[in-house]
């Protein structure tokens, strides 16, 4: 099955700088790659997505970045503010076949006022 | 949102004791996924299931059975709990290229 690395599992960084947090998969059939976002005590929600055919995606503040050829994505923070602080994880999927999705073991982001 | 829903919240059982927890989702998506979170690993895939009586096993299914007889139910039960099934369990759905969503989980406690 697949295997997803996620890296650094903290993270501090002073308000306005920026966070970037790298994953790696082992599956070159995964193409799909959510990142989620866990408050404390609360569900992961999807923050951000990027399919294998995309190289990048931004949303406002945040962004995803996919190299395939290496197999790894990261995510990138800017202007990081409090309530960014949580627990990213990131995913990989294979959507065409079983849709099983595998996370990483998580970062835990805080941001310094 | 109340899309999908788990019950109970918290649960705390006895080791051996058989403890079922609830997932329900009103979307009628077709794929529903059990998961476990545990400090350092992150999520652990136990069961899944791509469309009613069509279920699987993921990375860690050993003590847990599921069923799926309706589109919108997916249980999860330990049949003999044990101390190392403590642990929070959240339940997800999805259909087709649809984003994964999480139910609240539950907090399960063996004692």
């Amino acid at each position: 099955g697949e295997n997803v690395e996620q890296h650094p599992s903290t993270l501090s960084v002073q308000e306005g700088d920026s966070a970037v947090i790298k994953c790696t998969y082992s599956d070159s059939a995964s193409n799909y790659f959510p990142w989620y976002k866990q408050e404390l005590g609360k569900r992961p929600q999807l923050i951000i997505d990027i399919r294998s055919n995309v190289g990048e995606k931004k949303d406002q503040r945040i962004a995803v970045t996919l190299n395939k050829t290496a197999k790894h994505f990261s995510l990138h923070i800017t202007e990081t503010q409090p309530e960014d602080s949580a627990v990213y994880f990131c995913a990989a999927s294979n959507r065409r076949t079983g849709n099983q999705f595998y996370f990483g073991t998580g970062t835990s982001l805080t941001v310094i006022p | 949102d109340a899309g999908i829903t788990q019950s109970p919240r918290y649960k705390i059982t006895e080791t051996g004791r058989q403890v079922t927890l609830m997932c329900h989702q009103t979307w009628s998506h077709s794929y529903m996924f059990w998961y476990r979170q545990d400090l350092g690993h992150g999520l652990r895939l136990i069961y899944y299931s791509a469309a009613a009586d069509i279920t699987d096993k993921g990375e860690v299914p050993d003590g847990y059975v599921v069923s799926r007889s309706k589109t919108e139910n997916f249980p999860l039960t330990l049949e003999s709990a044990t101390r190392s099934q403590t642990s929070v369990y959240f339940c997800a759905s999805c259909v087709g290229d649809s984003p994964l969503h999480f139910g609240n989980g539950t907090r399960l406690t063996v004692t």
